[in-house]
């Protein structure tokens, strides 16, 4: 299957520093990827669908200007936390869905292995 | 009402057993069915697509009705390794093809 990574697996940072993280597809080009997240104990929650080459589309409740997103290559979509407090301190996971419709007629999107963030 | 519900258990049976395990949707409209296994502080993985006409994988059976909007997973024979957090994934009709996750129905075989 499609492999998906994320970098940092996970991090540890003071509360009003910026976080940044990395969701890579590896070998295949994702126009759409996913952030989720996911507090102990709770499913994940979409946070923003990012679209390659236009702005992030996020859900209800979640501060855009609070997670930036870029997605600048169809390979490549990237989430920072600004200004990170204690509460921000979840398991954030990436996911991607192959381009194209064909051969993914199912709509199967490929999970990043996530990243722990701990704000202090 | 909540878009996609499951039972968060947990699920305890012995190992060898025949566990069940449902998930409601609430959209009429939503085109694909996943489930999806997660093991502690790991990121989802595929476990099943939910086809219209069921299908079947080695020892997990997954069934779609959409009349009553539910879909299934049934595992047999259960294995220690089985033990997990089991997801049910609802994919909802928009154009950026987003997934619903359930709260998740947490198993645990037992020796």
């Amino acid at each position: 299957g499609a492999v998906v990574s994320q970098h940092p697996s996970w991090v540890i940072c003071k509360s009003g520093t910026s976080v940044k993280i990395e969701c890579r597809s590896l070998d295949f080009q994702a126009t759409t990827m996913f952030w989720y997240r996911q507090f102990p104990k709770q499913s994940l929650m979409l946070m923003a669908t990012s679209n390659e080459g236009s702005k992030a589309t996020y859900e209800q409740g979640v501060e855009k200007d609070k997670f930036l997103i870029n997605h600048a290559s169809l390979t490549l979509s990237t989430l920072t936390v600004t200004s990170a407090h204690p509460e921000d301190s979840s398991f954030y996971i990436c996911s991607a869905r192959v381009s194209s419709g064909d051969r993914n007629p199912y709509n199967e999107q490929f999970f990043g292995p996530g990243t722990r963030l701990t704000v202090l | 009402r909540k878009e996609v519900e499951q039972d968060p258990g947990p699920f305890n049976v012995p190992e060898g057993a025949t566990v069940a395990f449902n998930c409601t949707y609430s959209n009429s409209a939503s085109q694909s069915f996943f489930w999806y296994r997660q093991d502690c502080r790991k990121e989802p993985k595929l476990l099943m697509s939910v086809y219209s006409s069921g299908n079947e994988d080695g020892r997990f059976t997954a069934q779609l009705n959409r009349a009553s909007q539910y879909i299934s997973l049934l595992i047999r024979d259960s294995k220690l390794s089985d033990s997990a957090t089991y997801l049910c994934v609802v994919n909802i009709p928009s154009g950026t093809y987003k997934y619903i996750f359930g709260t998740g129905t947490r198993l645990k075989v037992l020796a």
